[in-house]
């Protein structure tokens, strides 16, 4: 697969289990944050998006929860499968700035 | 419709090399950002284009990188000379909005300096 972190965070789930990938931001002041998939070999690819007027967002399958008291954000993925397993990344950014990557998240789909 | 396009998908060279990405955005954006992404770093953001010009070139590592956005539809990062070190993906990505649009990520150019 492509370059990304040697130590990245790894969540292992079954088949049909529900996923929750976790992540913290730093800046108090972002208000836009966007969950992006990156499979093997491919370029990260955009999943769901919340701003910061909003707690929760849902998709197909997936739903985005953010808690800016706490400054985190979680992706979760209903019924995961095997084509979810790729490296998650939440984007922070500020209006007028560029986005901010997280280390992301090794999403592991056991059988 | 296309996504954004980048050449070559893997290049292997030699240090001291010059290595040329290229990168063709999403007809219509109007901004345009490389990215490196590393084991050791994840993605960093090399430089941002909006409107054809540099607008934030602050994470390019040092004068051996340039890039480059002759026109809308263009784009160019390079390297001279090439070290070691600069191995990694590089991606190249458009957006539409400047620096608050969603990102569209081309597939990336896997770089390896010998």
């Amino acid at each position: 697969g492509e370059s990304v972190g040697l130590h990245l965070p790894t969540l292992s789930v079954q088949e049909g289990d529900n996923s929750i990938i976790n992540c913290a931001y730093s800046n108090s002041a972002s208000d836009y944050f966007i969950w992006y998939k990156q499979e093997s070999g491919k370029g990260p690819q955009f999943i769901i998006d919340i701003r910061s007027n909003m707690d929760k967002r849902q998709g197909q399958r997936v739903t985005v929860l953010l808690n800016k008291t706490v400054k985190h954000l979680s992706l979760q993925i209903a019924a995961t499968q095997p084509g979810d397993s790729a490296v998650y990344f939440c984007a922070e950014k500020r209006h007028g700035q560029n986005f901010v990557f997280g280390p992301g998240t090794r999403l592991s789909v056991l059988p | 419709d296309a996504g954004v396009i980048q050449s070559p998908r893997h290049e292997v060279t030699e240090m001291g090399q010059e290595v040329t990405l290229r990168c063709k955005p999403i007809s219509g954006h109007n901004s345009l950002f490389w990215y490196r992404q590393t084991m050791m770093r994840g993605l960093e953001l090399l430089i941002y284009f909006n409107n054809n010009v540099p607008i934030d070139d602050s994470g390019m590592p040092e004068d051996r990188f340039s890039a480059k956005m002759p026109n809308a539809s263009f784009s160019t990062l390079k390297i001279q000379p090439s070290e070691p070190r600069d191995s990694a993906v590089y991606f190249c990505a458009s957006s539409l909005g400047g620096a608050d649009g969603e990102l569209f990520f081309g597939e990336g150019s896997r770089l390896t300096v010998l």
